[in-house]
């Protein structure tokens, strides 16, 4: 069982430089998420999915850009990468609210 | 508006000591309550969840919560602690809106870190 799969595991960027993460999930879950995680600061959720061909904006949704074409695909794309996008990034997935959220391994993107 | 406070940090403790690490919340409506641990470089992983029914709840690795609606407080314990316990834990709410619940808002997070 994969579960919730990422790619790249690692990213360094040069500022002003494109890059989509991709989330994988093998577990026919509805929902799908992007979090991105900062020290002292959480999970931020960034955008999110209820279904095929829907997206809408979470908490910090700015410089991002997400598609949900497939099912079981979520990703997450950065126009023109910044230096306060260096985050760890992870993708989440869920069947129905009561079971929570199966996470990915995250990617660590450092942008300069 | 919602959100979620973990009021400590960071928790060191000594092997074999108890330990709880605390969290309370704010809703206006009813509440799934999470606890999540990430262990360095790792992913997110549930502990213990709490939906419904018993208040106290108990998780993997001998964690347990208490669900304290009076005091929205999801406090998450374990009697003797690891060194293999020192990770990071949030805890989360999704709210319950009857028919449909929201996203997962996370707390900060609480560093656990056990020494020998």
């Amino acid at each position: 069982n994969a579960g919730v799969t990422q790619t790249p595991k690692f990213r360094v960027l040069k500022t002003g430089q494109s890059m989509t993460l991709l989330c994988a999930q093998d577990m026919n879950h509805e929902y799908m998420y992007w979090y991105r995680q900062d020290p002292g600061m959480g999970l931020r959720l960034i955008h999110y999915s209820v279904g095929e061909g829907t997206t809408a904006k979470g908490e910090v949704p700015d410089g991002y850009n997400v598609s949900r074409l497939k099912k079981q695909n979520f990703l997450l794309g950065l126009e023109s990468a910044a230096p306060s996008q260096t985050s760890v990034y992870f993708c989440a997935s869920s069947y129905t609210g009561t079971n929570g959220y199966t996470f990915g391994s995250g990617t660590r993107l450092t942008v300069v | 508006a919602q959100s979620v406070t973990q009021l400590d940090s960071q928790v060191p403790v000594f092997e074999e000591a108890p330990v709880e690490l605390r969290c309370n919340y704010s809703s206006s409506v009813s509440v799934y309550l999470f606890w999540y641990v990430q262990y360095p470089n790792q992913g997110l992983q549930l502990l213990l969840k709490y939906l419904s029914g018993s208040t106290l709840v108990k998780g993997i690795n001998g964690f347990e919560a208490e669900f304290n609606k009076s005091q929205t407080s999801f406090h998450l314990r374990k009697p003797s602690v690891h060194i293999s316990d020192t990770a990071e834990y949030f805890c989360a709410v999704r709210l319950n809106y009857g028919g449909s619940q929201g996203n997962l808002i996370f707390g900060k997070g609480t560093k656990l870190s056990v020494k020998p």
